[in-house]
């Protein structure tokens, strides 16, 4: 069964510090993968999408992956207040299959 | 205006009454998706639309049915509402076109909040 598997959290890390998100998924042709940010209430916002083995950053956001281990991360420097939401992780094999998405991690960034 | 919007936002009703979601988008987006969520357990797919004529089951399509009216319209319909059906429910579209590194962003309506009682 296709799966992406998230730590549920909360993950709770001071301001200014680096937070880290991980996600891992089952299906190894897995070719898309995307990190949306949710507040609560709100609906998800794409954040950051990565299909390469590697690292992309985007200002305070890393995207890492890693096909092999069939894992990706994010991770956000200097994190803010208004950084705390729920960060939600999702792959797909391609622009012509759905995505599947993880249940979400919850992040706060406590001042 | 949004891009992306759902109507109603808040619907509260009935066990056993029929009610529709509405999507509608100006994106010109050609492909549309019904997510409910729930907490705990994510978002979960019912139903997709990759053109007019394309309709297709998600993860948890029994008791859901879907029509796709136009390109920018994709409406969801409780035949007979149940309680297990409150959620807060997601439409959202993307585009075909392939984008730089092959994958598809999708983008967000609102939400509808939904309680059957």
């Amino acid at each position: 069964q296709k799966e992406v598997e998230q730590n549920s959290g909360p993950l709770s890390v001071p301001e200014g510090a680096i937070a880290s998100l991980n996600c891992t998924y089952s299906d190894r042709v897995s070719q898309s993968f995307f990190w949306y940010r949710q507040y609560s209430g709100k609906s998800p916002e794409l954040i950051m999408s990565i299909y390469s083995n590697g690292d992309k950053e985007d200002g305070r956001f890393t995207a890492q992956l890693n096909k092999a281990s069939q894992y990706v991360s994010l991770l956000i420097r200097d994190s803010q207040p208004s950084d705390s939401a729920t960060y939600l992780c999702a792959v797909n094999r391609g622009s012509n299959y759905k995505l599947t998405f993880g249940k979400g991690t919850l992040l706060t960034v406590n001042p | 205006d949004a891009d992306v919007t759902q109507t109603p936002r808040n619907r509260i009703t009935k066990t056993g009454k029929r009610i529709m979601l509405e999507c509608s988008q100006t994106k010109g987006h050609d492909r549309m998706y019904w997510y409910r969520q729930d907490p705990g357990l994510g978002l979960r797919l019912i139903y997709y639309s990759f053109d007019v004529k394309d309709i297709n089951k998600g993860e948890i399509s029994d008791g859901y049915s879907v029509s796709r009216q136009a390109q920018a319209k994709f409406s969801l319909s409780l035949e007979s509402a149940i309680p297990n059906q409150t959620a807060l429910y997601f439409c959202a579209t993307s585009d075909s076109l392939p984008t730089s590194g092959g994958g598809e962003t999708q983008y967000f309506g609102p939400g509808t909040r939904l309680l059957v009682l």
